[in-house]
């Protein structure tokens, strides 16, 4: 595809479940993000990945959090024990490589925690 | 730390009038600065950008924006504003290897 792919789109979810979240990057993107965007609010980062590796994921929030990039295209970000503070709208971008290069962002996942 | 600050959280403007968005940053060395555009259920998308040179950047979709290093700023404008126009506006500096994001402006425009 032409853009950045998240999938769902939307996703509710019983507090206490697993859930993942996909995102499918631009091709021959190397770097890849993932940021949360509450309500009202600018996206928070959360993880960055160059190639297969997590570079930096200082903005998880806690170890219920966890991302993988197992063969540098496609990730997922996964949540353990979802909690009603997790509900928020999950942005993934990806770019040609570093932050001079544009970042290009995917339409989110709005995830719903009950 | 790095952060950025937008102090208007909602901006009217009618068609045809000017905008002026405003931006102030925290970070130590030399930043690179971004303006990003999000409309209802769109991503985010990338108006312009500073790194170095000419502290005025044109952007797509007629906007602008002044980077001033004395003010720590990099306001967002554009002459005249359509009714498309309306949609929340985000302003970021890159961090390390990480673009910080302000809390946002949203803009509505009245005909």
């Amino acid at each position: 595809g032409a853009g950045v792919s998240q999938t769902p789109s939307n996703k509710v979810t019983e507090k206490g479940k697993y859930v993942e979240l996909r995102c499918d990057p631009i091709s021959g993107h190397t770097a890849l993000y993932w940021y949360r965007q509450s309500l009202g609010q600018g996206p928070e980062f959360l993880i960055y990945f160059q190639g297969t590796g997590a570079a930096d994921d200082s903005g998880l929030p806690n170890d219920r959090f966890f991302a993988v990039r197992p063969e540098g295209s496609v990730s997922t970000l996964k949540i353990q024990r979802t909690e009603r503070g997790d509900s928020a709208v999950y942005l993934c971008a990806s770019s040609a490589g570093g932050l001079n290069t544009e970042a290009f962002f995917g339409q989110g996942t709005r995830l719903t925690v009950v | 730390a790095q952060s950025v600050t937008q102090p208007d959280i909602h901006i009217t403007v009618s068609e045809g009038a000017s905008l002026e968005l405003r931006c102030n940053y925290s970070y130590g060395a030399t930043p690179y600065l971004f303006w990003y555009v999000q409309s209802p259920g769109q991503g985010l998308q990338l108006l312009l950008k500073y790194f170095s040179g000419d502290t005025l950047v044109q952007g797509i979709k007629g906007f602008e924006a002044e980077f001033k290093r004395s003010q720590s700023s990099f306001n967002l404008r554009k002459p005249s504003v359509h009714w498309s126009d309306a949609a929340e506006y985000f302003c970021a500096v890159a961090g390390t290897d990480k673009l910080i994001f302000g809390t946002g402006t949203r803009l509505q425009v009245f005909p």
